[in-house]
């Protein structure tokens, strides 16, 4: 089975501050990490992932994460954060074999900016 | 650019009857759709998978009695929402991709209210 945990239903703090939004995963195998945003009533967008290689990966709007093998963590980093990047978070997995092409997501994390 | 339709936005159905969505690639010929529901507070569950050369997969707790899907190309999907009662409600997400190394590009849902 494949579980994503984001410990955080909510986490607020000011602009210009550093933003990191806590996601841990279980899965038996090496699994492909994801986050998506959601902005209010919008669907969502894809910010990074996670496949193999370099565990630092950037993505957009001057995001990134950091997979952590040991402690089976995918935590996603801003600095300095800004007003605008208020929404909700999702950490996904993707599994692989008969889990291939399956997205499970955490129950997500809502972020406040405060301006 | 890589896009995907959902339609409609926005729909409302009285309990016990039947809501059909549609959902359309645009831009790129999809290997595998993906459907989501998003219930209030809740996260995105996975509905089922349906990948090309492969029989649509449904995930514990769906069914195809329940959520028919109709995938008869790469590119368009639907599903019907039978006899929907208010725990139905929620958004509706289609994902689509091209291949196991791209990323699931999302519709922004279909939005369905049960009264």
């Amino acid at each position: 089975a494949q579980s994503v945990d984001q410990p955080d239903a909510h986490v607020t703090l000011s602009e210009g501050a550093s933003l990191e939004l806590r996601c841990s995963y279980s899965y038996s195998a090496a699994p492909y990490l994801f986050w998506y945003v959601q902005y209010p009533g919008q669907s969502l967008q894809f910010l990074l992932k996670y496949i193999t290689g370099d565990t630092v990966v950037k993505g957009t709007k001057g995001f990134e994460a950091e997979f952590r093998k040991s402690n089976s963590s995918f935590n996603l980093k801003k600095s300095p954060a800004h007003w605008s990047d208020s929404a909700k978070y999702f950490c996904a997995l993707e599994g692989t074999g008969a889990n291939t092409g399956k997205l499970t997501f955490g129950h997500g994390t809502i972020l406040r900016v405060h301006p | 650019g890589a896009l995907v339709y959902q339609y409609p936005r926005r729909t409302i159905c009285k309990s016990g009857t039947s809501m059909r969505m549609e959902c359309q690639a645009v831009g790129f010929q999809a290997t595998s759709v993906a459907w989501y529901r998003q219930s209030p507070q809740k996260t995105f569950e996975l509905i089922a998978l349906s990948t090309v050369n492969s029989a649509i997969k449904y995930e514990q707790n769906f069914t195809q009695e329940k959520f028919p899907i109709s995938h008869p190309n790469l590119s368009f999907s639907s599903m019907t929402v039978l006899n929907a009662y208010l725990e139905d409600r929620g958004l509706y997400l289609c994902g689509a991709r091209t291949g196991r190394n791209s990323d699931y590009t999302f519709g922004s849902g279909t939005r369905l209210l049960v009264i």
